[in-house]
């Protein structure tokens, strides 16, 4: 089973600055097929970010994905106070089981 | 728009049982994947089970395998989470997904909690 490992655990930003969140996978994530999810306090997730770089309907381009193999990063260009959030990644190639990452909490 | 609205959750004893269902709108049920994934309470998130559009398999965590069943029915829009020999460490919310054509959790119900204690 492929594990996730997101870095850093949290991350400390102002609004306006630009936060790089990384996911490294124990093993190659097959077809590139990482997705990234937003969780605010009391709600359930978003999708943000699907098959590593492709962009949910109705996010904003200030969120983007990249890497492939075993190492992703979410970058979020310029943070808007809505953004301080935790966000998750979680690999969906081949067959299941497609666990999480353990999440990066981004607070202000 | 889609929308998925879970039920079913509850207080239960360990080695009880109970039932989720997922009752979905907004799209054609029958032609997509749906997951559950749970979240215990102030932790993160733990993906459960997955059933394919059509129900020709079934995946499961291995936390949950063989006391756990995904099943659908597409008459009814509806997608269920059976659940046996409850343990506590089972407490979480526990969220329906309907998936993405290759399998990311697309959209997300609202969640349902599930409490095991004596």
């Amino acid at each position: 089973e492929i594990v996730l490992t997101q870095s850093p655990g949290t991350l400390s930003l102002s609004p306006g600055e630009r936060a790089t969140l990384s996911c490294r996978a124990s093993q190659s994530v097959r077809s590139n097929y990482l997705a990234w999810y937003q969780q605010k306090p009391g709600q359930a997730p978003r999708l943000l970010i699907y098959g590593a770089s492709s962009r949910a309907t109705g996010i904003p381009d200030r969120f983007s994905g990249s890497g492939s193999g075993t190492d992703f990063t979410l970058t979020i260009s310029r943070l808007e106070p809505e953004d301080f959030a935790v966000y998750y990644c979680q690999q969906y190639g081949g067959s299941p089981p497609w666990p999480f990452g353990q999440g990066t909490k981004v607070e202000i | 728009q889609v929308q998925l609205v879970e039920s079913g959750g509850g207080v239960v004893q360990p080695g009880g049982s109970l039932r989720l269902s997922c009752e979905a709108s907004g799209f054609t049920f029958s032609g997509y994947g749906m997951h559950w994934v749970r979240q215990a309470p102030g932790k993160g998130l733990e993906w459960v089970a997955f059933i394919p559009y059509d129900g020709s398999n079934k995946y499961y965590a291995d936390s949950v395998k063989g006391r756990f069943t995904i099943s659908r029915e597409d008459s009814k829009n509806t997608l269920y989470l059976q659940m046996n020999s409850l343990r506590p460490e089972d407490t979480a919310l526990y969220y329906c997904a309907k998936a993405l054509p290759g399998g990311a959790c697309g959209y997300w119900g609202q969640g349902t909690l599930v409490t095991v204690s004596s």
